[in-house]
């Protein structure tokens, strides 16, 4: 069974960093590139970050371009989300899917950004 | 940046009726368009792939249509359960793109 289980979020000041962590199991994780999509309370679906199945090829929203980092680990089968310099704007749960189609998501972690 | 437009927004629908979200894309795609819905404090699940490839699982009232810019979601024969918000979303050029969303609702 393919599962991807999100963690590492919680509530941060402005300015400051997080770093979310996506665990996949029940595929191949090296075969497969990801995304990373979030969502604000109450609002629709906004992508922030693709990375090839190699981590090769990595891609941004410009709204996050400069401040995240999309990772991975292969060999732990695990995919991160690096966010600095977080802004309130950046309050969203965040998800991991997998695949050009997200053919499957995680639960979500949130991240709320307050003082 | 491609824009994807879907419409309605809401749609109030009787049971056994059939309802059609249409998602318009700022330029052509080709048939890389999906579509998702999500149901209140749940993930997205993916609903159909590639415009209209069918997935594992999914009732088969639900289908799509549509290559270059305009798509459509249909689903026959409405169920209670399928009350949700319905996405669809372009993989076809970066940075990737979602439409804002339609809600159904079951009256």
């Amino acid at each position: 069974e393919v599962q991807l289980v999100e963690s590492g979020g919680g509530l941060v000041q402005p300015g400051g960093s997080l770093r979310l962590s996506c665990a996949a199991s029940g595929f191949t994780f090296s075969s497969y590139e990801m995304n990373w999509v979030r969502q604000a309370p109450g609002k629709g679906l906004d992508w922030v970050s693709y990375i090839s199945s190699s981590g090769s090829t990595i891609y941004y929203a410009d709204s996050v371009k400069g401040r995240f980092t999309i990772s991975r680990d292969n060999a732990k089968n695990s995919l991160y989300l690096q966010m600095n310099s977080l802004r309130a704007e950046d309050t969203a749960l965040y998800y991991c899917a997998r695949g050009y189609s997200n053919d499957y998501w995680g639960q979500g972690t949130l991240v709320t950004v307050s003082s | 940046e491609i824009v994807l437009t879907q419409s309605p927004d809401f749609q109030s629908v009787t049971p056994k009726e059939k309802v059609t979200i249409t998602c318009r894309a700022s330029q052509s795609i080709g048939t890389s368009l999906h579509w998702y819905q999500q149901k209140p404090d749940q993930s997205p699940k993916l609903l159909i792939k590639y415009a209209s490839q069918s997935i594992s699982g999914v009732p088969s009232r639900f289908s799509g249509s549509g290559s270059g810019t305009d798509f459509t979601l249909t689903i026959n024969s409405l169920e209670a359960e399928d009350a949700a918000a319905y996405y669809c979303h372009q993989s076809s050029s970066f940075p990737l793109t979602f439409g804002g969303g339609t809600k159904v609702e079951i009256k």
